[in-house]
C-alpha cells in the first residue's frame, strides 16, 4: 500500500541554523509533492509544491528537493527562526489531482 | 483575504446524536476535501468533491457518514450516529484543478463525542 514516511521524532535547532526535514514515501509513482505548515489549533498551511520533473525548488528561505529515483523529498528552512516552530506534513499527488495522501509530519522547534 | 470557513468550530456531543459541519470553500474554487485528523492516524482524506459531484469517499465509514455539496458554497459532513472514535479535529479544504491540487485549509472543527 502507498506509504509516507516522516521523522516522528521532533527535530530540535538552534536559530539561526538549517533546518532539513525528511519525507520518504513507497509503492507510489506521485506527479507532484508538497509541503504544508501546520501550527498547533489551525489547518494545515500550503508552502511549496515540486513536480517529478523538477529537481529543487526555492522561495525565500525555503528548499525542496525531490528525487524520485530515491523516492525522497528533503525541505530546508534556512536561517530558521523561532517562529518557524511548527509542524510540517508532506503530502504526494498523483497526476489528475486524486487522493493526495499526507505524511503525519515532523514537529519542528526551533531555539532562541 | 479568502478563506474557507467552518461550522462550529467546536462541538462536544453525546454518543448516538447527529453531527453536521458546514464548509464554505474560496469562491471559484472548484475541489473540496475533508479530512480527518487525529494524533494517531494524522490527516486521513474522507471525500473529495470536484464541480460539486463526489469523486472518492473510499475513505469516510459509509454506514454513518455522509458529505454532501448542496451548492457550490457549501459543503456539508455529516456523522450519524456520532461514536466516540469519532472524537477529531474535521477540516475543509478547497482548490483549484489548474494543474496541480494546492489545498487551502479551513480552520477545523474540533468534534468530541462522549
Amino acid at each position: 500500500s502507498q506509504k509516507i514516511e516522516q521523522n516522528s521524532e521532533a527535530l530540535n535547532i538552534q536559530e539561526g541554523k538549517t533546518a532539513t526535514l525528511t519525507c520518504n514515501y513507497t509503492n507510489y509513482s506521485p506527479a507532484y509533492l508538497q509541503w504544508y505548515r501546520q501550527d498547533p489549533g489551525r489547518g494545515p498551511v500550503f508552502l511549496l509544491l515540486i513536480r517529478e520533473n523538477e529537481k529543487e525548488k526555492r522561495k525565500e528561505r525555503l528548499k525542496v528537493t525531490f528525487d524520485t529515483t530515491l523516492k525522497q523529498s528533503l525541505f530546508h528552512i534556512t536561517a530558521s527562526q523561532p517562529a518557524d516552530s511548527a509542524t510540517y506534513l508532506c503530502a504526494l499527488e498523483g497526476t489528475g489531482g486524486f487522493k493526495t495522501i499526507f505524511g503525519a509530519g515532523t514537529r519542528l522547534f526551533v531555539k532562541a | 483575504d479568502a478563506r474557507v470557513t467552518q461550522t462550529p468550530r467546536h462541538k462536544v456531543t453525546e454518543m448516538g446524536q447527529e453531527v453536521t459541519m458546514r464548509c464554505q470553500p474560496i469562491l471559484g474554487h472548484n475541489t473540496v476535501f475533508w479530512y480527518r485528523q487525529t494524533m494517531m492516524q494524522g490527516l486521513e482524506l474522507l471525500a473529495y468533491f470536484r464541480n460539486r459531484a463526489p469523486l472518492d469517499d473510499s475513505g469516510m465509514p459509509k454506514d454513518r457518514f455522509s458529505a454532501e455539496m448542496p451548492d457550490a458554497t457549501l459543503a456539508t459532513l455529516k456523522i450519524q450516529p456520532s461514536e466516540p472514535r469519532d472524537s477529531a479535529v474535521y477540516f475543509c479544504a478547497s482548490g483549484l484543478t489548474s494543474g496541480s491540487e494546492t489545498q487551502y485549509f479551513g480552520p477545523g472543527t474540533r468534534l468530541l463525542v462522549l
